[in-house]
């Protein structure tokens, strides 16, 4: 079955602009959730959203946004881009059934790499 | 906050073992365990949920030491496909931590002939 598909792959931005990145989970997975990847801090949570509600957020600004459509699929959007923005962005889906079923074992898409100069 | 995992990074021969950390100061559900090799996106390896029961899907071994919240992962008779990087992921046994995982800042592994 096909995977969690992330659009763009890779994208060019400059500060103060905005971008919108887009995650389309595994068929079936109800829960998407959004990570930053930076090499000094590793993953970190943006946000997670399960049938378009907004779960829980990470300790990011108020630049970060994210939602949720009624397919599941997802998109995230950053406005008033700063160079520290520079990261892999990381989308996962998850089925979000019970914990003990361990459902809730996340599947990352590829990744979308942002560079803002 | 951010669970803490040790080594930064570790080489190894072919065949050698190796065991990676992750010690959290808040209680857990479950520690999930995910590889990334190099420009690729992180792979489950393993979960293990409290009480024990572990679910997995590669000849990768681990634990869970609830009273000290920290699990290890073991790499037994490491192969040259184990290179990648080791990032626990800890879910908080609260009910508002629904979905939010806090990873390791990673374990850089190299499998050496």
């Amino acid at each position: 079955k096909a995977g969690v598909t992330q659009t763009p792959r890779y994208l060019i931005k400059t500060r103060g602009q905005q971008v919108t990145l887009s995650c389309s989970p595994i068929s079936g997975h109800r829960s998407v959730s959004w990570y930053q990847q930076t090499p000094g801090q590793g993953l970190q949570f943006l946000f997670e959203y399960f049938s378009e509600t907004q779960r829980n957020k990470g300790n990011f600004p108020g630049r970060f946004s994210g939602r949720q459509f009624s397919n599941s699929r997802s998109e995230m959007n950053v406005s008033t881009l700063e160079l520290g923005d520079s990261a892999l962005y990381l989308c996962a889906s998850s089925l979000a059934g019970g914990r003990r079923s361990g459902a809730n074992v996340l599947t990352f898409g590829a990744g979308s790499r942002l560079t803002v100069l | 906050q951010q669970p803490v995992q040790s080594p930064q990074a570790v080489i190894l021969r072919e065949g050698e073992d190796a065991v990676i950390n992750c010690s959290s100061s808040k209680a857990l559900y479950s520690v999930h365990w995910y590889r990334q090799k190099h420009g690729e996106a992180p792979v489950f390896l393993m979960i293990l949920l409290k009480g024990g029961e572990q679910k997995g899907h590669e000849k990768i071994s681990a634990s869970f030491n609830e009273k000290k919240q920290q699990s290890s992962l073991y790499l037994t008779a490491s192969q040259l496909s184990y290179s990648g990087t080791y990032f626990c992921g800890t879910d908080r046994e609260t009910t508002d931590s629904w979905g939010k995982f806090q990873f390791g800042a990673g374990t850089q592994v190299v499998v050496t002939p």
